[in-house]
């Protein structure tokens, strides 16, 4: 049972836009800043969001992100089938037990 | 450029050991922390706990005290994971991940090795 909350799929036609959601709460999205990764078939994730909002060098700008209170979402664009992959947010828990936590991951389908 | 180069699979039986190395290069290993991070099958991604390869302290996260160490050989700038008296549960690909702190204060991981699994069976 992951500490941060996403659904397990989403589902798009190309071209068109999806968001993904991640739920936490105040010990960890509430009060800190969040990722994003993005998991092709058979790879090692790769950040695709920072602090929140931030894209690191070399992200397309269809990807983006957003937080309100402690709730994030990453939103993709343009949607192509190259993009079909696990999307997991991460961010630091300040809790007892503190330490980095992820989501669950969500799998895109581009259909 | 920065890359994390895992060590290959293993196949284990229960109760051996097995060390995973993680390779730095494209950046001093010792002026970022290591994270390490768990995959089982069909799962997200679990954080493990981390090395401060620095001053060589590690950190380890919720349920991965006892068997687990994390440790470093600066000289050849390789971080690595031992997980002892194995369990068919430890069935995972494990993940080192280059910690990283932005000039908003905040933590993340940003470069990912390969990913490295093991399979622990009789």
């Amino acid at each position: 049972q992951s500490v941060l909350t996403q659904p397990p799929s989403v589902s798009a036609a190309p071209g068109q836009k999806v968001t993904i959601s991640c739920s936490g709460s105040s010990s960890n999205i509430g009060n800190n800043y969040v990722s994003w990764y993005q998991q092709l078939p058979g790879t090692a994730p790769k950040l695709l969001i920072y602090d929140n909002d931030k894209r690191p060098s070399g992200i397309s700008d269809r990807f983006s992100g957003s937080k309100s209170g402690t709730s994030a979402t990453l939103g993709i664009t343009g949607l192509q089938t190259g993009d079909e992959a696990d999307y997991h947010c991460g961010t630091w828990d300040s809790g007892l037990s503190a330490g980095w936590v992820f989501g669950g991951g969500t799998k895109l389908t581009v259909l | 450029q920065v890359q994390l180069v895992q060590s290959g699979s293993e196949l284990k039986e229960p109760g051996a050991s097995v060390r995973i190395s993680c390779k730095a290069s494209g950046y001093s290993v010792t002026t970022y922390a290591m994270n390490w991070v768990r995959q089982a099958p069909g799962q997200g991604l679990e954080w493990m706990g981390w090395l401060n390869t620095n001053i060589e302290n590690p950190t380890y996260g919720q349920g991965f005290t006892g068997r687990f160490v994390f440790s470093l050989d600066s000289s050849v700038s390789t971080t690595y994971l031992q997980i002892n008296s194995l369990k068919a549960e430890d069935t995972a690909v494990y993940y080192c991940a280059r910690g990283v702190r932005f000039s908003s204060g905040s933590y993340s991981v940003d470069y990912w090795g390969q990913g490295t699994l093991v399979t622990v069976s009789s």
